[in-house]
């Protein structure tokens, strides 16, 4: 599975959108964006996810640049319940294999 | 979306002890389950896949003999911690594979374990 980067940790204003940015360059052709989001003390939680084309749902939208090097994730109205650690992994739909977590970014959200 | 829950949420345990924990997908059969282990401000580190009827494939480092993973249904998986010390104690969490076998993954909730 390819490698991403992500920013240790970004603050966001409450009602203000978020940008997480995710840099995957080595991600292959049949490999898939994934974001995940912890909150403290809890399991991860599945948040939306995307191959070539943005995706939208109901926690967020998932921008995918044209070479598919990078990535956005997007929350549009962060509230303080976002504040959470965001990871972005990329692999094979529906792989046998695990989701392989990095550091992943730490999301502030403030009053 | 689907549920898996772990029991207990948190358990104290004494050094040389035992502990269970127990993984369930409740709404859904669950033929592959994945054991992670979280230190304090660390990520999720994979320690096991865990198959139903079949041994569970451990990651490189992990101790099979001591973390033992049982699947014997489609629905529960357990983590055993034989003969627990004080650095075992973490946070461990596992999830469950999407039963259309495409893209989720199910965490359940995690269970804070401290050896004293």
């Amino acid at each position: 599975d390819a490698k991403t980067t992500q920013p240790p940790s970004m603050d966001c204003a409450e009602g203000r959108a978020a940008n997480l940015p995710c840099n995957h360059s080595t991600i292959s052709g049949n490999e898939y964006v994934y974001w995940y989001r912890q909150i403290h003390s809890q399991g991860p939680q599945y948040i939306i996810h995307g191959l070539k084309n943005n995706e939208t749902n109901e926690m967020a939208s998932l921008i995918i640049t044209e070479d598919r090097k990078s990535s956005t994730l997007i929350l549009p109205h962060a509230t303080l319940r976002d504040t959470a650690v965001y990871y972005c992994i990329v692999r094979v739909e529906g792989s046998q294999g695990n989701l392989i977590f990095g550091k992943g970014t730490k999301l502030s959200v403030k009053p | 979306g689907a549920v898996v829950s772990q029991h207990p949420s948190r358990v104290i345990c004494k050094s040389g002890t035992s502990v269970k924990i127990e993984c369930r997908s409740l709404d859904f059969q669950a033929t592959t389950m994945f054991w992670y282990r979280q230190f304090p401000k660390k990520s999720l580190m994979l320690m096991a896949t865990s198959n139903e009827g079949s041994k569970a494939t451990y990651e490189q480092g992990v101790e099979k003999d001591k973390f033992l993973i049982n699947h014997a249904s489609l629905t529960l998986s357990t983590l055993t911690v034989t003969s627990a010390h004080p650095e075992d104690s973490s946070f461990y969490i596992c999830s469950a594979r999407s039963p259309d076998g495409t893209h989720e993954q199910y965490f359940g909730p995690g269970t804070r374990l401290t050896v004293t």
